[in-house]
């Protein structure tokens, strides 16, 4: 299988918290990375966690790890359309990132 | 701070023909860039790495031939796909990382480069 796999689509609405979920094979990554990608472009990150933390918030953004289980989740808080694209997260050895497929968000009124 | 640039941002050329693609590091010095590609609706797949002044390094599967890349300066990275075919379109991203964080780079990404080989 996929070393990070995550879930394709994600639909919300604003106002809403979203929760975008991840899994990913190498245990030896020592960030994981989300990123955003708007239509066209590039990538941003948003945020990184090392890997011996579980939490990170950062504004409205939420990152938990449960390394034994190696899941990563971003949580968005109070979704805005502005929130609308594809969101990968990315396992990092030695430099070399591994990105999962991205999970499209779709904000709705 | 921390701002990539690629050029060009599309890009059309005739199968057969070879097309370059400059990635920059505006404001600060990338000791590493790092060039993927992205097929629609899928991830981004690392296709090398290069550091300034030295070869770059593929991925397997990826033909050094085909995908020549040029680190010439600590701002400057060119990928030219050579002898391009319908199959080579696709969107390019590079990445420039100006540090090296414990065993991982802080990566920056440029905005992509979107290219059409007819």
């Amino acid at each position: 299988g996929e070393d990070v796999e995550q879930s394709l689509f994600l639909s919300v609405r604003e106002g809403d918290s979203s929760v975008i979920n991840c899994t990913y094979t190498d245990s030896s990554s020592t960030y994981l990375y989300w990123y955003k990608q708007e239509p066209g472009a590039g990538l941003q990150l948003l945020t990184y966690i090392f890997s011996n933390m579980d939490m990170k918030q950062d504004q409205r953004l939420t990152v938990l790890l449960n390394k034994k289980d190696k899941h990563l989740s971003l949580r968005i808080a109070d979704t805005q359309t502005g929130d609308s694209a594809i969101y990968f997260c990315a396992t990092d050895s030695w430099g070399k990132l591994q990105f999962g497929a991205g999970t499209q968000v779709v904000v709705t009124p | 701070g921390a701002v990539v640039s690629q050029h060009p941002s599309r890009v059309i050329c005739k199968s057969g023909t070879s097309v370059k693609i400059e990635c920059r590091s505006l404001d600060f010095q990338a000791t590493t860039m790092f060039w993927y590609r992205q097929f629609p609706k899928q991830s981004l797949m690392l296709m090398a790495t290069s550091n300034e002044g030295s070869k770059a390094t593929y991925e397997q599967g990826v033909e050094k031939d085909k995908f020549l890349i040029n680190h010439a300066s600590l701002t400057l990275s060119t990928l030219t796909v050579t002898s391009a075919h319908p199959e080579d379109s696709s969107f390019y991203i590079c990445s420039a990382s100006p540090t090296l964080r414990g065993s991982s780079y802080e990566q920056y990404f440029g905005p992509g480069t979107r290219l059409t080989v007819t």
